[in-house]
């Protein structure tokens, strides 16, 4: 019962922008949208969260849709250290995060 | 350390062993989590603790798996008479807030 649905993998050219999606259509109004990333052999690392509007940090950016069944994670600038698996998570009222399989990043220099 | 600290790092275990898995969280997070992580999959939930309090366990996978927290700081991952499927990564991670959970590096179980 994945709540959400990601591309198992993507590539991306070093210095380039990269968009990852993330389909969430069954979206409660109460679900936070969460993305995280691991790097091999390390426990999953926080990227950013959203709930309606879209963010930004240091990081990256989130553009939610309209109608929160979708959401699309931005690196402004691939770099090699942005290779590893991306999840995206919703984040229920209960406050369980649910990780689906993930897109894993390959960055091609 | 001012992360999350797992140990051990690696367990190797004979079927029908006795495991315990230590998670040291962030100081003050009141807030902790337990995954499992098969390879090639994401971390799938296990248990909750909100301080020493249980407040979700519906994520262990059998009776033989049991989780504490008995003064609200470090937790203990129990499984017993492990088996072969229960081979995987288990990630800890806590939070202050839930807004973000921050992860261990996780305990790596193989059972033999």
């Amino acid at each position: 019962d994945a709540k959400t649905t990601q591309p198992n993998s993507m590539e991306s050219n070093e210095e380039e922008p990269v968009h990852l999606p993330c389909n969430h259509s069954t979206i409660s109004g109460t679900d936070y949208i969460h993305w995280y990333r691991q790097l091999p052999s390390q426990g999953p690392e926080y990227v950013i969260h959203g709930l309606t509007s879209n963010v930004n940090n240091r990081m990256a950016s989130l553009a939610i849709a309209e109608d929160r069944k979708s959401s699309t994670l931005i690196l402004h600038r691939a770099t090699l250290r942005d290779a590893a698996v991306y999840y995206c998570i919703l984040r229920d009222s209960g406050n369980q995060f649910y990780f689906g399989t993930g897109t894993s990043l390959t960055v091609i220099p | 350390g001012a992360g999350v600290s797992q140990s051990p790092r690696y367990k190797v275990a004979k079927r029908g062993q006795d495991v315990a898995l230590r998670c040291d969280p962030i100081s003050g997070h009141v807030s902790l989590f337990w995954y499992q992580q098969a390879l090639g999959q994401g971390p799938e939930f296990l248990t909750y603790f909100q301080n020493e309090a249980q407040l979700d366990k519906s994520g262990l996978p059998s009776d033989r798996f049991f989780a504490e927290r008995p003064e609200g700081s470090v937790s203990t991952l129990k499984i017993q008479r492990t088996q072969q499927e229960d081979s995987a990564v288990y990630l800890c991670a806590s939070s202050l807030d839930v807004r973000t959970i921050y992860f261990g590096e996780g305990s790596w179980l193989t059972v033999v």
